[in-house]
């Protein structure tokens, strides 16, 4: 019962490189969502997708881009990594029809240096 | 938009004490309410939720109820332990135009002490 997995879990940048998180949810849902975590700031949402195909922005979207080519995965892109993009960045995913209830994976560590 | 304030940290107790983290939100329509936790080098997961107004929403001895006259979702517990230490998010879950756009408080970082 995987739920939903990230990958990488840690990874270090130069500013200037550029990297794609990855996250897999293998509970067939509709709904995936990528958020940034910082010390006092909460989560905070980046880019969100209702669907196979489709991809929008939310709240912090730039520096970002995203891509759902296939249901059960919604990639995260950094084109050129900043040191304000040193974050904890977690991935989740929720089943359409439903009350919103998210299904998180374990979090993904990036450091700009 | 959709907000949510939840109280500031750290909350320190003593183990077995009376929690309480306080949450307002505001929202357009008629949103789902949730309280998930995180534990250390975890990601967040749900410790419960009210769909509707008045509903109480209840897990592992934590309970919260969901008060539209007061646009508020508080957390209780009434004897906490050292393992209930984490931080908690309150948050809602809306939808203009549809789709579920999840929006969470800053989260509260409780601590229990022997």
């Amino acid at each position: 019962n995987a739920g939903v997995t990230q990958t990488p879990k840690f990874r270090v940048l130069k500013t200037g490189q550029s990297m794609t998180l990855l996250c897999a949810q293998d509970m067939n849902h509709e709904y995936m969502y990528w958020y940034r975590q910082d010390p006092g700031m909460g989560l905070r949402l980046i880019h969100y997708s209702v669907g196979e195909g489709t991809t929008a922005k939310g709240e912090v979207p730039d520096g970002y881009n995203v891509s759902r080519l296939k249901k059960q995965n919604f990639l995260l892109g950094l084109e050129s990594a900043a040191p304000s993009q040193t974050s904890v960045y977690f991935c989740a995913s929720s089943p359409s029809g439903d009350t919103g209830e998210l299904f998180f994976g374990e979090g993904s560590r990036l450091t700009v240096l | 938009g959709d907000s949510v304030t939840q109280m500031e940290g750290p909350v320190t107790l003593s183990e077995e004490a009376f929690l309480t983290i306080n949450c307002t939100y505001t929202a357009t329509g008629y949103p789902s309410l949730f309280w998930y936790v995180q534990y250390p080098g975890e990601g967040l997961q749900l410790l419960l939720k009210a769909t509707k107004a008045d509903d109480k929403g209840s897990n592992k001895g934590f309970e919260a109820t969901y008060r539209k006259e007061t646009t508020s979702f508080h957390l209780e517990k009434g004897s906490v332990q050292v393992s209930d230490s984490a931080v908690y998010f309150c948050a809602l879950s809306d939808r203009p135009g549809g789709s579920y756009i999840p929006t969470f408080g800053r989260g509260t970082s409780l601590i229990v002490h022997p």
